[in-house]
C-alpha cells in the first residue's frame, strides 16, 4: 500500500493562477478530506467527502473547489490563487462510520507559495 | 465536538516517561478522545483514541478519568524522535470524522 499520496510536494503560483492539488489513496477509505495549515497554527479543514459523488464544505471552504468521481482520488481546485493561499496542504482518508470514529491517515503534504 | 485544551509546551527528557495532559471538561457521552502527533512539516499520525476505559497500544497508553473531563497521553519511554506536536481531538457521533484541531502541545524530548 501506498497509502495516501499527494502531488505536487511544492508549488510556487502567481496570484491569479489556477492549479489542482492531487490526492490519491489505495485504501478503498469513503472518506477523505482536505486541511490547509498556516505557521504556528493547527489545521482547518478546507472540504470532505464521504463517498464517490458527495462533497461537502469545512471550516474554510472559500477560494477551494473539490469533487469526488472515484473513491481513489479527491483533487483540490485553486480556481484563482490568492497570497492569502499561501499554505502547507494536507490530504487524508479513512473508513468511514456513522459514529465517526475512524483513524485517518494524512499525506506528506503538499506546500504551495502565492506570490 | 467539545473543545479540548492542552498546554503550548513541554519539555521531557529522553528515556523518562512523557506525561501530555488535557482538559475536555465538555465532553459529550458519545465523543472519543483522539491523539495525534505531527512531526515536523509532516503529516498528522494517529496515537490512540479511547471513549471510558484507558488504552494502550505500541506507541503510547491513554488515561481518561472517571468523570471523562481530562486525560492524558502517556509515551513511557520518550526518545528524541518523539519530539512533535501532539493534538488532543474530541470526536463522535454525527462529525463525519471531521477532525478539529487547535494547536497542541510541542513536546521536547532533550537527551
Amino acid at each position: 500500500n501506498a497509502g495516501v499520496t499527494q502531488t505536487p510536494k511544492f508549488q510556487v503560483l502567481k496570484t491569479g493562477q489556477s492549479m489542482t492539488l492531487q490526492c490519491a489513496q489505495d485504501m478503498n477509505h469513503e472518506y477523505m478530506s482536505w486541511y490547509r495549515q498556516d505557521p504556528g497554527m493547527g489545521l482547518r479543514l478546507i472540504h470532505y467527502s464521504v463517498g464517490a459523488g458527495i462533497t461537502d464544505q469545512g471550516e474554510v471552504p472559500n477560494g477551494y473547489n473539490v469533487s469526488r468521481s472515484t473513491t481513489e482520488d479527491f483533487p483540490l481546485r485553486l480556481l484563482s490563487a490568492a497570497p492569502s493561499q499561501t499554505s502547507v496542504y494536507f490530504c487524508a482518508s479513512s473508513y468511514f462510520l456513522a459514529g465517526g470514529q475512524e483513524t485517518q491517515y494524512f499525506g506528506p503534504g503538499t506546500r504551495l507559495l502565492v506570490l | 465536538d467539545a473543545k479540548t485544551t492542552q498546554p503550548p509546551s513541554m519539555d521531557c527528557a529522553e528515556g523518562r516517561a512523557a506525561n501530555l495532559p488535557c482538559n475536555h471538561s465538555t465532553i459529550s457521552g458519545n465523543e472519543y478522545v483522539y491523539w495525534y502527533r505531527q512531526i515536523h512539516s509532516q503529516g498528522p499520525q494517529y496515537i490512540i483514541h479511547g471513549l471510558k476505559n484507558n488504552e494502550t497500544n505500541e506507541m503510547a497508553s491513554l488515561i481518561i478519568t472517571e468523570d471523562r473531563k481530562s486525560s492524558t497521553l502517556i509515551l513511557p519511554h520518550a526518545t528524541l524522535r518523539d519530539t512533535a506536536v501532539y493534538y488532543c481531538i474530541a470526536l463522535g457521533g454525527g462529525s463525519q470524522g471531521n477532525l478539529i484541531f487547535g494547536k497542541g502541545t510541542k513536546l521536547s524530548v532533550k537527551p
